[in-house]
């Protein structure tokens, strides 16, 4: 079946440890991004990439770093300079223009910082 | 900038009951796609409705309708007798029309509904 993969789905990391999450999609879908979602809050974007080896930061993109090598895998590091890093990460696609243009979310990784 | 605002933050209802959420947004771009996503408990989203910006009808589903309104800029979403299933967090959430996964979320509303 089509969708988003993402791992692990919980993750715990010391303080001043980078960590990796993971996101691939088998959708075929050329956009990919990553969202940070806070308790009682929204989903915020941190960093999109609408093509192989590009990227853009998106409104929080501080102390996070991605990379987007194949269509298929958008990982995210959560780097050491992230001050407050726990949350719950949710990954999605979306096909940019045309008819059907909503974006797809994986399961999420709930990440603490311990 | 773009921003969705979601002024219910949580809701409980009995279930049998109508129930309609409520969404507004600020946006200067001409087009742009609104959307409707349920949050379970088990944490992925799930697309419900999109809407484009040049398209103001109303839209039914079974059990959900939604209402735009461009000149009062609300898209509102309302669930005919709710049932326990429905209970979840529901986002509202606005984005250019090039780039649809590129969102604005509203901060959400947590829908309980009781037997």
């Amino acid at each position: 079946d089509g969708g988003i993969t993402q791992s692990p789905k919980y993750l715990f990391r010391k303080e001043g440890q980078n960590v990796t999450l993971s996101c691939e999609q088998n959708l075929n879908h050329d956009a990919m991004y990553w969202y940070r979602q806070d308790p009682g809050q929204g989903l915020r974007l941190i960093y999109y990439s609408q093509i192989v080896n590009d990227f853009q930061k998106g409104d929080i993109a501080e102390g996070y770093s991605v990379s987007r090598e194949k269509k298929e895998s958008f990982p995210l590091t959560v780097t050491s300079a992230q001050k407050n890093p726990t949350a719950f990460y949710l990954c999605a696609s979306s096909v940019p223009t045309g008819s059907y243009t909503e974006a797809f979310f994986g399961q999420g990784t709930r990440l603490t910082v311990v | 900038a773009q921003k969705v605002t979601q002024a219910q933050t949580e809701i409980s209802v009995v279930e049998k009951e109508d129930v309609t959420l409520d969404c507004v947004y600020e946006t200067r771009d001409t087009t742009y796609y609104l959307f409707w996503y349920k949050q379970p408990p088990s944490g992925e989203l799930v697309f419900l409705i999109r809407r484009n910006s040049f398209d103001e009808q109303n839209e039914i589903s079974g059990r959900y309708s939604w209402n735009f309104q461009k000149s009062t800029s609300s898209f509102n979403f309302t669930i005919t007798a709710s049932q326990v299933v429905d209970s979840a967090v529901y986002f509202c959430a606005l984005s250019e029309r090039t780039n649809a996964g590129k969102s604005t979320f509203g901060d959400g509303t947590t829908l309980t509904v009781k037997p």
